[in-house]
């Protein structure tokens, strides 16, 4: 069965270091794997998404992803945290015909 | 281009009573999907259209319902409204939908729905 598992509801992370966000996925084929995030109030925005090719894929607003296929992973990174990243994150992963959410987490960058 | 729009952005309904939310895909985007939203749930998936047919279909009762037009514009409908029908509904639109498609889902701001 196709799922999306993100660990934690709630990343804290201080302005200026680096910040992950994890997920890890299950699907029967290859797998379409996105980042999203929301702002409050806000609906989902597109940050970067893996099809095939480099593991490590850019995004928007600074952000990456690192492709692991024998850990099934697919986690969020970015080298310099910013308070306005403090949003809530959610990995999807396209599957045939139907887009699978994880749970999302929340990040809080303080400065 | 012009983003997905979702239409009204909040609603304050009672029980029982019904409800139409409307979504503008992307200029080109004939794929439209529906999500509820609650802090409880997470993103549920309600349903896809493409080409005016429902290709997919979630976990929801036949209260939620909804159809597309041919110029791509879609509109959810839930009757007989219950307290736990309160949540953001997120409509998103992508160009193409089937197995092989890769396209990315870009999602409206959402219709807020309270209901008393």
């Amino acid at each position: 069965a196709q799922s999306v598992a993100q660990p934690e509801d709630q990343v804290n992370v201080a302005e200026g270091n680096p910040l992950t966000v994890k997920c890890t996925y299950s699907v029967s084929g290859n797998p379409y794997l996105f980042w999203y995030v929301q702002y409050p109030n806000r609906g989902l925005q597109f940050l970067l998404k893996y099809i095939t090719g480099d593991n490590l894929v850019k995004g928007s607003y600074g952000f990456e992803a690192e492709f692991n296929k024998s850990q099934t992973s697919f986690h969020l990174k970015k080298p310099s945290a910013l308070v306005s990243d403090s949003a809530l994150y959610f990995c999807a992963v396209r599957d045939l015909n139907k887009f699978y959410f994880g749970s999302g987490t929340k990040l809080n960058v303080k400065p | 281009k012009a983003g997905v729009t979702q239409t009204p952005r909040y609603l304050i309904k009672t029980r029982g009573q019904q409800v139409t939310l409307s979504c503008s895909p992307i200029s080109g985007h004939r794929s439209v999907s529906w999500y509820q939203q609650t802090p409880g749930q997470g993103l549920q998936f309600l349903f896809e259209y493409f080409s005016e047919t429902q290709r997919n279909k979630g976990n929801f009762p036949g209260r939620f319902s909804g159809r597309q037009f041919s110029n791509s514009r879609s509109e959810m409908n839930v009757s007989t409204l219950e307290l736990g029908d309160s949540a953001l509904y997120l409509c998103a639109s992508s160009r193409r939908q089937g197995p092989l498609s890769t396209d990315t889902q870009y999602f409206g701001p959402g219709t807020r729905l309270t209901v008393l």
